[in-house]
């Protein structure tokens, strides 16, 4: 079965520095896609980036940027110039082609300092 | 345009009642999602409707159902409520496939059972 692993249940970052996050995943199959989410105290999930994994280039979004290491089956976010909104919870997901549920990993609360 | 609207926000409920929990995706979405997100389990799939089929279920007892109609709104329904069924429930629409593009999430709907 596939599995998400966030390690870090907690991670601090100041104003304007750069903080990454870590996750690592378990599958056997090649074809499949990588989410970050981000989930405010609004509770509503909101996309931060995603990933073909048939795709070499590692994904960026603004200040939101992956690296991607498929054989070591890891997906860290790395966020740059961090900012007072970035606060939230983050989570990582996975899917597998051709299914239709997403499995999450636990969440890593990220603050962020003034 | 409209996100994703779940109805209603805050729900308190006794044990053995049944609820319903109701969800809008965006307009032209046919996908819809359901997950459960609590503190032990974190964000555990549910069920996932297209054009008004269930087409894939979670690993939750019966008492959890749900349906979706020719407009693409979906409820889904608990009934013989249980202590552990409290939780946010989170709804999730998307166009295509989903997590082609990842989901667009509402904010959920808290239930709470006493």
């Amino acid at each position: 079965a596939q599995t998400v692993t966030q390690s870090q249940p907690e991670m601090s970052v100041q104003e304007a520095e750069t903080v990454t996050l870590s996750c690592t995943y378990d599958t056997s199959e090649s074809d499949y896609y990588l989410f970050w989410y981000k989930q405010p105290p609004s509770r509503q999930m909101i996309l931060v980036i995603r990933q073909e994994a048939y795709k070499q280039q590692n994904a960026t979004e603004n200040r939101f940027s992956v690296n991607f290491q498929k054989a070591a089956k890891s997906f860290s976010l790395k966020i740059s110039d961090s900012q007072l909104g970035d606060a939230a919870m983050y989570f990582c997901a996975y899917r597998r082609s051709g299914t239709y549920k997403y499995i999450f990993g636990t969440g890593t609360r990220l603050k962020v300092l003034a | 345009k409209a996100g994703v609207t779940q109805t209603p926000r805050y729900l308190i409920k006794t044990r053995g009642q049944q609820v319903t929990l109701s969800c809008s995706p965006i307009s032209g979405h046919r996908s819809v999602s359901w997950y459960q997100q609590t503190p032990g389990q974190g964000l555990q799939f549910l069920f996932e409707y297209f054009s008004e089929t269930q087409r894939n279920k979670g690993n939750f007892p019966g008492r959890f159902s749900g349906r979706q109609f020719s407009n693409s709104r979906s409820e889904m329904n608990v009934s013989t409520l249980e202590l552990g069924d409290s939780a946010l429930y989170l709804c999730a629409s998307s166009l295509v496939l989903p997590g082609d593009y990842g989901y667009t999430f509402g904010s959920g709907t808290r239930l709470t059972v006493v």
